[in-house]
């Protein structure tokens, strides 16, 4: 089956640092990928669209500047959090759809729970 | 108008029963209705999902019930087990960007 990875799975990190999380399709190509972010108790809030080979889609009310996404090749997108706040503690879940299929089902990944201290 | 509305937050079932999950929609550009099931700590995993041109789908002991008219879908889930117990969040997507609902918490009880 698909299947999305997540690196790393917690990271912990001072105020004022950056922090890079990776997103892998290990067994498929993908031309789109998402970052959700979730708060504990509370439901996934889409972030960004990652396109390969072009500039992220941001939602309303995400800061490009702070979040930045890359998406360099068909099966990696990378989020960096810039000069982390503990504000920025939560769990980061990326997604992507499988490129060949053109259907709707994104696969997602384990999480990475970034606490800021 | 991007909103997608799920009720009830927490549910309690007995082992055996039925769990019944609701969401309702204002969107009509939705076009894609997944379930998704949500460990702690861990990232969702697609369930079931429906398009609305079809009614209802059903896969082993989860079925999705669509309304289409009234902007209204919902999860059942059959025989429910204690390894059911998880987070339960529908959602509704429009050309791939999905709109989750808030969740429900499902404790199956043994």
């Amino acid at each position: 089956g698909a299947v999305v990875s997540q690196h790393p799975s917690r990271v912990i990190c001072k105020s004022g640092t950056s922090v890079k999380i990776e997103c892998r399709s290990l067994d498929f190509q993908a031309t789109t990928m998402f970052w959700y972010r979730q708060f504990p108790k509370q439901s996934l809030m889409l972030m960004a669209t990652s396109n390969e080979g072009s500039k992220a889609t941001y939602e309303q009310g995400v800061e490009k500047d702070k979040f930045l996404i890359n998406h360099a090749s068909l099966t990696l997108s990378t989020l960096t959090v810039t000069s982390a706040h503990p504000e920025d503690s939560s769990f980061y879940i990326c997604s992507a759809r499988d490129s060949s299929g053109g259907g709707y089902e994104q696969f997602f990944g384990p999480g990475t729970r970034l606490t800021v201290l | 108008q991007q909103q997608v509305k799920q009720s009830p937050q927490s549910l309690i079932v007995q082992k055996g029963g039925i769990s019944i999950i609701n969401c309702a929609y204002e969107n009509t550009a939705f076009d894609y209705f997944p379930w998704y099931q949500q460990f702690p700590g861990k990232g969702p995993a697609l369930l079931i999902a429906i398009r609305p041109d079809v009614s209802e789908k059903k896969e082993g002991r989860f079925t999705i019930s669509f309304n289409k008219s009234a902007k209204q879908f919902s999860l059942h889930i059959m025989d429910s087990q204690p390894g059911d117990s998880a987070t339960y969040f529908c959602a509704a997507s429009i050309r791939s960007r999905l709109t989750f609902g808030e969740g429900t918490q499902l404790t199956v009880n043994p």
